[in-house]
């Protein structure tokens, strides 16, 4: 399959345990916010989003935290399980002229889910 | 309701030759974007295609073009391949104006 993040920070867990992966975005004019999931062989998988209105938001087993005074972002994921190993990655949409919505990726984080 | 789907899986080919990669959007959505994503790096912005025109571009050369056609479809196509352009590409689905992307499995393109 496709080796995704060769190089990347890796976070090792232990299943059951929370996990916290932590971004830093660029743009200060950026107005929404995603992270992804990135399996082996796969695309970018959608998790959760938050809007630059909030400071954070829950879906189920993840949260995010939004701190725009830092420009910082974090997922935690309660109750790791071994299928949330992955790369995970958060995305900026920073508006554009002309109306197109661009994503800018950080660099990713690799999440190491041992039993 | 079909997702993102993208053609071929994976691709070979040699420094200077062209290469046409496929993408179908999801169903109901109007806007693809193309993506770049080199080995351990996070996927980078190519463009955008809305009714069938770019609608927006990243920092890649005129080398890098695509097509949409009006079934939303779209077609990435590279001129001049070089090494630099292996990489696994990514196509983004989406409506129009709409904040969420929804991504293709990509298709990694090896240049030797």
């Amino acid at each position: 399959g496709e080796n995704v993040g060769l190089h990347l920070p890796t976070l090792s867990v232990q299943e059951g345990d929370n996990s916290i992966i932590n971004c830093a975005y660029s743009n200060s004019a950026s107005d929404y916010f995603i992270w992804y999931k990135q399996e082996s062989g796969k695309g970018p998988q959608f998790i959760i989003d938050i809007r630059s209105n909030m400071d954070k938001r829950q879906g189920q087993r993840v949260t995010v935290l939004l701190n725009k005074t830092v420009k910082h972002l974090s997922l935690q994921i309660a109750a790791t399980q071994p299928g949330d190993s992955a790369v995970y990655f958060c995305a900026e949409n920073a508006p554009e002229g002309g109306g197109y919505n661009k994503l800018i990726f950080g660099a990713g984080t690799r999440l190491a889910v041992h039993p | 309701e079909t997702g993102v789907t993208q053609s071929p899986t994976h691709l070979i080919k040699t420094r200077g030759q062209q290469v046409t990669l496929r993408c179908s959007s999801q169903s109901g959505h109007n806007t693809v974007s193309w993506y770049q994503q080199a080995l351990g790096q996070g996927p980078q912005f190519i463009f955008q295609y809305y009714r069938e025109e770019e609608n927006g571009r990243g920092n890649f050369p005129p080398r890098f073009s695509g097509l949409q056609f009006p079934n939303y479809s779209s077609e990435l196509n590279v001129n001049a391949l070089e090494l630099d352009d292996s990489a696994l590409y990514l196509c983004a689905s989406s409506l129009y104006g709409a904040d969420e992307q929804f991504f293709g499995p990509g298709t990694r393109l090896t240049v030797l």
